[in-house]
């Protein structure tokens, strides 16, 4: 699997957007990216997964470069319960396994 | 809900003295992960069963093993806890080996004293 690099933490205003960035430089063609959060005391939590196109649920965008070497996870309205450490993983699947690297402290402040 | 459920919460063992923990699952998944997340890390794969098949990671140290006796149970089997093996120990499942998505539980804290 792909190794990410993730900046170790980040803030962000309630009610902005967060804009989340992971490089994935050396991801293969038929890897996919997932973002997984962990909110302080709980297990990780799935968000979203992309393979080349953008992808948008109730939870967040996911943007992928063109060249699919970096991606940025976007959080729209940030609220107080987005405070948690986000994973960036690159995989063929996450049924297979899911290997966490060091992820970005997100702190969302009043 | 369905979900995946780790019990105890909480558990306080000692050096030397074996340790079960206990994960169950009504997903029905096919898939059960066992992670290792210590203090201020990220969390790392122990092993995972697909359905009976068992598949240990290379690093995974000989005093964890793992018993899976049918679908929804899994346990996580610590011979002699050492004092490096406090850590939480989170639990996980997959529909299957193709699935996007694992679902975790809320995690067994283990102190050792």
């Amino acid at each position: 699997d792909a190794k990410t690099t993730q900046p170790p933490s980040m803030d962000c205003a309630e009610g902005r957007a967060a804009n989340l960035p992971c490089n994935h430089s050396t991801i293969s063609g038929n890897e996919y990216v997932y973002w997984y959060r962990q909110i302080h005391s709980q297990g990780p939590q799935y968000i979203i997964h992309g393979l080349k196109n953008n992808e948008t649920n109730e939870m967040a965008s996911l943007i992928i470069t063109e060249d699919r070497k970096s991606s940025t996870l976007i959080l729209p309205h940030a609220t107080l319960r987005d405070t948690a450490v986000y994973y960036c993983i690159v995989t063929r699947n996450a049924g297979n396994m899911l290997t966490f690297g060091g992820g970005t402290r997100l702190m969302v402040k009043p | 809900d369905a979900m995946v459920i780790q019990n105890p919460r909480y558990q306080v063992t000692q050096f030397g003295k074996p340790v079960t923990l206990s994960c169950s699952q009504t997903l029905n998944h096919n898939v059960m992960y066992w992670y290792q997340q210590k203090s201020s890390q990220a969390p790392k794969l122990l092993f995972h069963y697909y359905d009976k098949d068992f598949n240990n990671e290379a690093d995974t140290p000989d005093n964890f093993q793992s018993r899976r006796p049918n679908t929804s149970f899994c346990f996580l089997d610590i011979r002699s806890p050492g004092l490096g093996d406090a850590a939480m120990y989170l639990c996980a499942t997959s529909r299957d080996s193709a699935s996007y998505e694992q679902y975790f539980g809320p995690g067994t804290r283990l102190t050792v004293t």
